[in-house]
């Protein structure tokens, strides 16, 4: 079983849907959750980053992070075409320094 | 924010030649760097970590004779690929940790072609 798991999609919405993102992982020390943009053959970009439980906002992006159930989300309103694109999730333990990667998420957002 | 600059973005090189890929951390210290290795369609895969001033940790099955890693100061490290041959060919990405911030900093990647 790998320690993060994503569905790798593709998952393809309509302009203006609301978009959701999903992550479960297996490892109980994971404390920092993260969420990466990826843009064809370009280096991910650092979304969201949230640190154990709860929401975080800002702007048309929420992230969530359910420890009890070890479930990683990420919300997109309103949903543009520039927001096509693979979405990584990510998470690591208090002092470990290494990241662990689902396998992304390809995101298409039809005009 | 702070930008983690990879050169080149791309190169095409024949086979048995070696190539070396250069990230440089722009307006602070990395004194770790991450390497991955992304096929299409597919996740990072993490290749190594390197430590300014210390020897770089291979993940288990990547050859450490054919991923030379080197970390000489806190504001660039490299990986050469060494007698590159076709299966090489791939995308590299570099990242880094910045101090203090929970998030880490991706190079551009480079996509590394052997012929």
């Amino acid at each position: 079983q790998k320690e993060v798991e994503q569905d790798p999609g593709p998952l393809s919405v309509p302009e203006g849907a609301i978009v959701s993102l999903n992550c479960t992982y297996s490892n109980s020390a994971f404390q920092y959750f993260m969420w990466y943009r990826q843009y064809s053959r370009k280096g991910p970009e650092l979304l969201m980053y949230t640190y154990s439980s709860g929401n975080k906002e800002d702007g048309r992006f929420t992230a969530q992070v359910d420890k009890s159930s070890k479930y990683i989300s990420l919300f997109i309103r309103d949903s543009q075409p520039s927001d096509s694109a693979t979405y990584l999730c990510g998470s690591r333990a208090f002092g470990n320094e290494k990241l662990t990667f689902g396998t992304g998420t390809r995101l298409t957002i039809i005009p | 924010g702070a930008v983690v600059s990879q050169h080149p973005s791309r190169v095409i090189c024949k086979s048995g030649t070696s190539v070396k890929i250069e990230c440089r951390s722009l307006d602070f210290q990395a004194t770790t760097m991450f390497w991955y290795r992304q096929f299409p369609k597919q996740s990072l895969m993490l290749m190594a970590t390197s430590n300014e001033g210390s020897k770089a940790t291979y993940e288990q099955g990547v050859e450490k004779d054919k991923f030379l890693i080197n970390h000489a100061s806190l504001t660039l490290s490299t990986l050469t690929v060494t007698s590159a041959h076709p299966e090489d060919s791939s995308f590299y990405i570099c990242s880094a940790p910045e101090g203090g911030h929970y998030g880490y900093t991706f190079g551009s990647g480079t996509r590394l072609t052997v012929v």
